[in-house]
C-alpha cells in the first residue's frame, strides 16, 4: 500500500533563505506524486506533479521538487523563500487504484520569517 | 463555473442532527472527490465518483455518511446522526482525468468547515 511521511510538521525559514520540505513514499509501483499548497480559510493548490517524466518537476511560484526513486524521496525547494510562501504544505501519492485516490502526508507549516 | 464551489463554508449543527454539504465542480469535469480533512491533519479520501455513479466508497467511515451525484454534475455528502468526531473541514475535488490513474492532480473547492456541537 502507498504512504507518504513529511518529515518536519513546522519549518521555519528566513525570508530569501532556500525552503526546503521533505517528502518520503513508499509504492510498490511507480508513482504519481504531488506537492499541495494551502493557504489559510482556502482549498489545496496543485503546485507540482511527478508522473514519470522528467524527475525534476518545477511548479508555480517558483518552487520545485525532484523524484528520486533511490531515496523514495520527492522533496520540495525553492531558492529564496518569500513571505508570501507562508502556508501549509501537502505531499501526495497516487493510490494507483484506477480512482485517482491520493494519500496525503500529514502536512508541513512552513513560516517565513522577516 | 471556473472553480469548485462549496457550500456552505461553515455549518454549525447538533449532536444527532442531519446535514448536507454541496459540491459543484468545474464544468465539464467527470472525476468528482470528497475528503475530510481533520485539525492538523492531511486529507483522508472519502468517495470518488465518475460520472454519476460513485465508483470508489471505500473512505467512508460508516453508514451514517454517504454522497449522491444524481446528473454527473453537483454532489451533495450527506451525515446522518451526527457526532462530535465529525467535525472536520469537507473538502471537494474535481478532474477532467477519466481513467482513474490520478495523473491530472485536482482543483480543490475552499471545503466546509463542519462543526458538531
Amino acid at each position: 500500500a502507498q504512504s507518504v511521511t513529511q518529515l518536519g510538521s513546522h519549518v521555519s525559514v528566513s525570508e530569501g533563505a532556500l525552503v526546503l520540505l521533505r517528502c518520503n513514499y513508499s509504492s510498490s509501483v511507480p508513482p504519481y506524486l504531488f506537492w499541495y499548497v494551502q493557504y489559510p480559510n482556502q482549498g489545496l493548490q496543485l503546485l507540482l506533479k511527478y508522473t514519470s517524466a522528467a524527475t525534476l518537476v518545477k511548479g508555480i511560484n517558483g518552487f520545485e521538487a525532484e523524484f528520486k526513486k533511490s531515496e523514495t524521496s520527492f522533496h520540495l525547494t525553492k531558492p529564496s523563500a518569500h513571505m508570501s510562501d507562508a502556508a501549509e504544505y501537502f505531499c501526495a501519492v497516487s493510490a494507483y487504484s484506477n480512482t485517482g485516490k491520493l494519500i496525503f502526508g500529514q502536512g508541513t507549516t512552513l513560516q517565513v520569517k522577516p | 463555473g471556473a472553480g469548485v464551489s462549496q457550500t456552505p463554508s461553515n455549518k454549525v449543527t447538533e449532536k444527532g442532527k442531519y446535514v448536507e454539504l454541496r459540491c459543484d465542480p468545474i464544468s465539464g469535469h467527470t472525476a468528482l472527490y470528497w475528503y475530510r480533512q481533520s485539525l492538523g491533519q492531511g486529507p483522508e479520501f472519502l468517495i470518488y465518483f465518475q460520472g454519476t455513479g460513485a465508483a470508489d466508497d471505500s473512505g467512508l467511515p460508516n453508514d451514517r455518511f454517504f454522497a449522491v451525484r444524481p446528473e454527473g454534475s453537483v454532489s451533495t455528502l450527506k451525515i446522518q446522526r451526527t457526532e462530535r468526531g465529525d467535525s472536520a473541514v469537507y473538502l471537494c475535488a474535481s478532474s477532467s482525468e477519466r481513467t482513474g490513474t490520478g495523473g491530472y492532480g485536482y482543483t480543490f473547492g475552499s471545503g466546509t468547515r463542519l462543526t458538531v456541537v
